[in-house]
């Protein structure tokens, strides 16, 4: 089955600590995304990659750094300059960036801290 | 600054009845909108999509209406059924794609 998987499913983080959220996605698209949610607010943009080594920074990308060297893989690393990690951060793929492609989307990660 | 607002945070519906999901947006270079469902624990999956140059999609028992002049979209779900109970999101995209905060639909038995 084709599709967008997350790991893990819950992540703790102490303070100080950087942590890694995975993405991977077997649908052979060429874009991937990380988004933040928090309560009462809409899915905010951290990072986009539209093709392998290649990303750029989204609406809150300070305190987050990712990589891109693999076309499935899309790995989120939350650092310890993130203040405010607790949320629950998604992960999306595209065929390309376009204005009219669909995101699909992972199950999630859900961010907690110690 | 939220470019996509859905000003209800929640709904509740009869089964059967129809559910009205509404949503605003600021931004009219906004020219592709999409209506996301979530269901807890899970990431959204994409229920319906409509563009600018038309005013009606309809899917099934999903309907997108879209009103440029007003810079409003809606989301009719009709007859409703207790698998719709979920967050519903509306997204906009000009190339970048803006998302509301979501409507947490109910729909009782």
């Amino acid at each position: 089955d084709g599709g967008i998987t997350q790991s893990p499913k819950y992540l703790f983080r102490k303070e100080g600590q950087n942590v890694t959220l995975s993405c991977e996605q077997n649908l052979n698209h060429d874009a991937m995304y990380w988004y933040r949610q928090d309560p009462g607010q809409g899915l905010r943009l951290i990072y986009y990659s539209q093709i392998v080594n290649d990303f750029q920074k989204g609406d809150i990308a300070e305190g987050y750094s990712v990589s891109r060297e693999k076309k499935e893989s899309f790995p989120l690393t939350v650092t310890s300059a993130q203040k405010n990690p607790t949320a629950f951060y998604l992960c999306a793929s595209s065929i390309d960036t376009g204005p009219r492609e669909t995101q699909y989307f992972g199950p999630g990660t859900r961010l907690l801290v110690l | 600054d939220q470019q996509v607002k859905q000003n209800s945070p929640s709904l509740s519906v009869q089964e059967g009845r129809i559910s009205i999901l509404n949503c605003d947006y600021t931004n009219s270079m906004f020219d592709y909108f999409l209506w996301y469902k979530k269901y807890p624990a899970e990431g959204p999956t994409f229920l319906i999509s409509i563009s600018s140059i038309k005013d009606k999609n309809e899917d099934g028992r999903f309907t997108v209406f879209l009103n440029k002049s007003a810079k409003h979209l809606s989301l009719h779900i009709v007859p409703s059924q207790p698998g719709d109970s979920a967050v519903y999101f509306c997204a906009a995209s000009d190339g970048d794609m803006r998302f509301g905060a979501g409507t947490r639909l109910t729909v009782k038995p």
